[in-house]
């Protein structure tokens, strides 16, 4: 148990749908972070928050909105996606933004995008 | 940006030594980290290097040289459970990290 979790485990939606995942961490961390894994691809980074602040935004189309409402907590609202947005959706938290500071990864929730 | 290649799969006899390789170019370092991820489950934290030279953590070590944009990790002892995926990543700025595309390691009896 790494002490981050997500709901849900698995996610089917068609495009018009509007879902949101979770992200929770119980680590007392600072930093919270939003991961694409898709089949033969290497982790892409999507949101990195702060104390709440959004930090970094990697050039996410809008479809996809984060809201971080304590540091404990980490959406990610989704709506209009597209078929290639299935994937592995991970969240992970770190004791804050320092260099040497390692990322502790939730269980992810595998999205299927119909 | 952050480019970063590591070979895309390894195979190895149980109870020997592997090293996968990571090579890097950065135009910002604040460390490399090498995560293991088992399929099905997420990345484990296995290792931190932003000094030169070798970091020995039981079986695994990991290693650097940032002049060169070098990085290993090495595993000694292989064990079956040791397959898995291993992920380099570099670690920039404003707590970006970017990570390389994983080596898939089998480990055979």
């Amino acid at each position: 148990e790494t002490g981050v979790t997500q709901t849900p485990r698995h996610l089917v939606m068609g495009m018009t749908n509007k879902k949101s995942l979770k992200c929770e961490q119980h680590l007392g961390h600072n930093a919270m972070y939003w991961y694409k894994q898709s089949a033969k691809k290497p982790l892409e980074l999507m949101f990195v928050y702060s104390l709440e602040e959004r930090v970094e935004n990697n050039s996410v189309p809008s479809r996809f909105s984060p809201e971080c409402p304590n540091s404990s907590h980490l959406f990610l609202h989704l709506h209009t996606l597209q078929p290639e947005d299935s994937a592995l959706y991970l969240c992970a938290s770190s004791q804050d933004l320092g260099r040497r500071y390692e990322q502790y990864f939730g269980p992810g929730t595998r999205l299927t995008v119909t | 940006g952050q480019n970063i290649d590591q070979p895309t799969e390894m195979t190895a006899t149980e109870g020997a030594i592997v090293q996968i390789n990571c090579t890097y170019q950065t135009s910002g370092f604040n460390g490399l980290f090498w995560y293991q991820q088992h399929a099905g489950e997420a990345p484990t934290f296995l290792s931190y290097n932003v000094l030169d030279g070798l970091e020995e953590k039981g079986r695994f070590s990991s290693f650097l040289s940032r002049s060169k944009g070098y990085s290993y990790l090495l595993l000694k002892e292989l064990q079956m459970k040791d397959s898995a995926s291993y992920l380099c990543a570099v670690r920039g700025n404003a707590g970006k990290s970017t990570f390389g595309d994983g080596t898939t390691l089998t480990v055979k009896p």
